[in-house]
């Protein structure tokens, strides 16, 4: 089956403009997650979904992001008057369970985000 | 706050040869991945250990976890070029109804021939 994908792959943004990036999880996964990560370092957690809720959003990084999951699959990571500093790739993953030991992360391509 | 740490950062070493990642973390967790990622492409999972004493062997790879210790190893057998990659390890991070994973800052491993 297919594995986590994301669109686009790679977006060159001016500052200022607002960007919208989609991940289409594995097909029946429940647990979403957004990840940023900086060039040279690890995934840094942004935001997670349980279907279509938003259950934590505690990394997201200021007011400008905005995560939605409307139907509890597809979902969208809108960040609004992009800064330099907004320049990463954005990462998202999927899993099926919820809280279950052993429930593997699986990773999207990621987006490749930057802001001139 | 659930801090991880990998060392070394940076490993160069020749084929044939044995070494080993090291990553500590801070507060208590029983859920420890590692993952691999190739340059330019997303993350693949490696391992996933979850209890004291658990080790899982893939190939040339064997991860290991001491939740007392709050230490896993990677350890690389006979490495092969193939294997030069980015090694994260990611520990589970309680709290409320998230499950989110916090990453080490990564092992570059390059295999020289």
């Amino acid at each position: 089956g297919a594995g986590v994908s994301q669109s686009p792959r790679y977006k060159v943004a001016k500052r200022g403009q607002d960007v919208a990036l989609r991940c289409d999880p594995i097909s029946g996964h429940v647990s979403l997650f957004w990840y940023q990560q900086a060039l040279g370092q690890g995934p840094e957690f942004l935001t997670y979904f349980q279907n279509e809720a938003q259950l934590d959003k505690s990394g997201l990084p200021s007011d400008r992001f905005f995560a939605e999951r409307p139907e509890g699959s597809v979902s969208t990571l809108k960040i609004q008057r992009t800064q330099q500093e907004d320049s990463a790739v954005y990462l998202c993953a999927s899993s099926f369970y919820t809280g279950a030991q052993g429930d593997t992360q699986y990773f999207g391509p990621g987006t490749r985000l930057t802001v001139l | 706050e659930l801090k991880v740490e990998q060392n070394p950062l940076f490993l160069s070493m020749q084929e044939g040869k044995n070494y080993t990642i090291y990553c500590n973390y801070s507060t208590t967790s029983d859920r420890l991945y590692w993952y691999r990622q190739d340059p330019g492409k997303s993350l693949e999972s490696l391992f996933v250990l979850l209890s004291n004493g658990a080790v899982k062997q893939e190939g040339r790879l064997m991860a290991s976890l001491d939740t007392k210790a709050r230490l896993s190893t990677l350890h690389i057998t006979a490495a092969v070029h193939d294997l030069s990659a980015t090694y994260f390890c990611a520990v589970a991070a309680y709290g409320g109804a998230t499950n989110k994973l916090i990453f080490g800052t990564g092992t570059l491993l390059a295999v020289q021939p």
